[in-house]
């Protein structure tokens, strides 16, 4: 079964700086991976995904996340962190063929933006 | 206007009760989802409906109980409840079953049993 690591539980960055947020996985084959966002109050919003072709993929707001595979992780990064990005990130790996049963989530990462 | 909506979002109630949570989308979505976050905010899949009709149901105590009376709504049961229950539950929607279709989450229903 495919499992799905998150070793940062907080990071704190200043508004303006540059973001990475790690994800590892396992998994034997290329899974699918995503990247959601949890605003206070909110559900999950999905970010960007990543189910094959170009290794570095665009989302929403800004993100974007670089798939390698040598290294097991689907990281995600931003350029500028704005204050409006502070939210619970989660990282997600799916198992192919891709039943919604095969999705696993991370515990999430916490990010706080100062002023 | 809101694409998932659950009712309630907050539910405090003690051990041994029954409760339910609603969840209604207005995106057209034939696939609906239950979801639970645990304290340690691991996010597990629970059940799932295509069209009215139960596709996935993981190992989940039979005291849960989803119910979808039209493809808009999917409503949870949750009888004689533990404190093992207390947790945020998601509603989630996507068009068709795949986990490539993007999942449209509710806000959640934080429950807590005491």
């Amino acid at each position: 079964a495919q499992s799905v690591t998150q070793p940062d539980i907080h990071i704190t960055v200043s508004e303006g700086a540059s973001l990475e947020l790690r994800c590892n996985y396992s998994y034997g084959a290329t899974p699918y991976l995503f990247w959601y966002v949890q605003s206070p109050g909110q559900g999950l919003q999905l970010l960007l995904k990543y189910f094959s072709g170009d290794t570095l993929v665009q989302g929403i707001k800004g993100f974007e996340a670089e798939f390698k595979r040598s290294q097991s992780s689907f990281n995600l990064r931003k350029p500028s962190v704005h204050w409006s990005d502070a939210a619970e990130y989660f990282c997600a790996v799916g198992a192919r063929p891709g039943s919604a049963r095969q999705l696993t989530f991370g515990s999430g990462t916490q990010l706080t933006v100062l002023p | 206007d809101t694409a998932v909506s659950q009712t309630p979002k907050y539910l405090v109630t003690q051990m041994g009760n029954d409760k339910s949570i609603k969840c209604e989308q207005n995106l057209g979505h034939d696939t609906m989802y239950w979801y639970k976050q645990d304290s340690k905010k691991f996010l597990k899949i629970m059940f799932s409906y295509n069209n009215k009709e139960l596709i996935i149901n993981e190992t989940v105590p039979n005291r849960f109980s989803p119910k979808s009376p039209d493809k808009a709504h999917l409503n949870l049961h949750i009888n004689s409840l533990e404190l093992g229950d207390s947790a945020v539950y998601f509603c989630a929607s996507s068009e068709g079953g795949g986990i490539y279709n993007e999942q449209f989450f509710g806000p959640g229903t934080r429950l807590t049993v005491l």
